[in-house]
């Protein structure tokens, strides 16, 4: 199976600051990765696939970078909403496989 | 707007079989896949398998043989089975449509998922 680790863990932000996560594939899945917001009690929301494109009603503070195996996911401009958790997964391969999450707290 | 809601017992014996039904408003499961998706306490996301409205089911060989999808047209929803389990297949259960797109070759994403059921093993 590909391996997905992000970084970092967790992280600590406050409104208005850029954020950028890190998800790393054990082997190249080309541009076949999704990035999702999961709030607790919410279902997950997928905010962007094919590495980049960001689907509709997402803002666009919200970019998605990387091919091969990195990719990042940025946030520009927290907004106190974009408290969450994050996760990325990869569908270039069977079984496809779920980052461990980041998650995003309040400073 | 699709939604999913899942449903089932929230406590099961070990050894026994876990059952799940995911249920699907707003939109017919036809001509989609549905997946079932796990998060066990403090791990990551797993993906258990997924289903076509017909065809046969594609299962994540790490659950070796126990795992069962199925569908049901007439009702709109899928069902999850999962035999023998151990406290190890304690976790939050989803369900999500997996859409498949083409963009420079096939590729996948979950599009909708619902808020996920917690289903515990113990005796």
């Amino acid at each position: 199976d590909i391996q997905m680790t992000q970084s970092p863990s967790s992280l600590s932000a406050s409104v208005g600051d850029r954020v950028t996560i890190t998800c790393r594939a054990s082997q190249s899945v080309t541009r076949f990765l999704n990035w999702y917001q999961h709030k607790s009690g919410e279902a997950p929301k997928l905010l962007i696939s094919g590495a980049s494109t960001l689907q509709t009603g997402v803002p666009s503070r919200f970019s998605g970078s990387g091919s091969g195996t990195e990719f990042t996911l940025t946030i520009n401009s927290l907004h106190r909403e974009d408290f969450a958790t994050y996760f990325c997964q990869q569908s270039h391969g069977y079984p496809p496989t779920f980052g461990q999450g980041t998650k995003v707290e309040i400073k | 707007q699709v939604q999913l809601q899942e449903s089932g017992p929230g406590l099961v014996k070990p050894s026994e079989t876990l059952s799940l039904t995911c249920s699907v408003s707003g939109g017919s499961i036809n001509s989609y896949y549905w997946s079932w998706i796990r998060q066990p306490p403090g791990r990551r996301l797993e993906w258990i398998g997924h289903l076509y409205s017909t065809g046969s089911p594609k299962y994540n060989p790490s659950l070796k043989g126990r795992v069962t999808l199925s569908g049901d047209t007439s009702k709109n929803h899928f069902s999850l089975e999962l035999t023998s389990v151990t406290a190890a297949d304690a976790a939050v259960y989803y369900c999500a449509r997996h859409l498949r797109f083409y963009t420079d070759g096939w590729a996948s994403a979950f599009d909708i998922w619902g808020r996920g059921t917690f289903v515990t093993v113990s005796s």
